[in-house]
């Protein structure tokens, strides 16, 4: 079984619509991630949670709001969504207790398969 | 500037070649360097991680950090036509504490031509 999942794997909208995308972990870890990627842009972090909380903004929520309903889900709604909204989603997860036993930033993350967003 | 800056690529290489990918980080006190393989569509895998200055070798991978020159490198030996994919370089984010932020490079495209 996969240690991070994502529902749905595909979805496809309308602007306006209200979408949540689902995120669970049968890993243990703490932290959990929501990115987007983009053609040319790379990865970039919308929402990040320490534990259910501790929810923080990444470089890009604007638009985006997030739960975390237990230590192992962690889902990112878009309220309204629009076209620019369009991209693959992925969940991540971390636990830098797993990573040397350091409590740094030594902390890999590790990602859930993805959930394709298409906003028409 | 970008924090982590990699070269889009495409690099080729044949089969059997070593292929060098390489990414630079803005920030001096980054702590921790990773290298994430992506297949088309997939999502990001990690494959090698790096704390300290010096080469740190996993089977034909080989990971390279030098942090006076702020520059981390991912080395494959013996190049397979399954390794065509995207490389992205992720480095802690500074001043993060204990967030476990990580800023991702746009990745390298890698082709392994047989």
């Amino acid at each position: 079984d996969a240690d991070v999942t994502q529902t749905p794997r595909n979805r496809i909208t309308k602007t306006g619509k209200r979408i949540m995308l689902e995120c669970s972990q049968t890993k243990g870890h703490d932290r959990m991630y929501w990115y987007r990627q983009d053609p040319g842009l790379g990865l970039r972090l919308i929402y990040y949670s320490f534990d259910v909380k501790d929810i923080n903004k990444g470089e890009i929520s604007d638009g985006y709001s997030v739960s975390r309903q237990a230590q192992a889900k962690f889902s990112l709604s878009l309220e309204s969504a629009i076209p620019n909204q369009t991209a693959l989603y992925f969940c991540a997860t971390s636990d830098p207790s797993s990573s040397g036993g350091f409590l740094s930033s030594y902390n890999e993350q590790f990602f859930g398969p993805g959930t394709r967003l298409t906003v028409l | 500037q970008k924090e982590v800056e990699q070269n889009s690529g495409p690099l080729s290489v044949p089969e059997g070649a070593i292929a060098s990918l390489n990414c630079t980080y803005s920030d001096r006190v980054s702590q921790s360097f990773f290298w994430y393989r992506q297949y088309s569509g997939k999502s990001p895998e990690l494959i090698m991680s790096i704390y300290s200055n010096g080469d740190k070798e996993d089977g034909r991978f080989t990971a390279q950090l030098n942090k006076a020159s702020q520059y981390v490198s991912l080395l494959i030996r013996d190049s397979q036509p399954s390794d065509s994919a995207t490389y992205l370089c992720a480095v802690s984010a500074i001043g993060s504490g204990n967030t476990g932020k990580l800023i991702f490079g746009q990745g390298t495209t890698l082709q392994v031509k047989p």
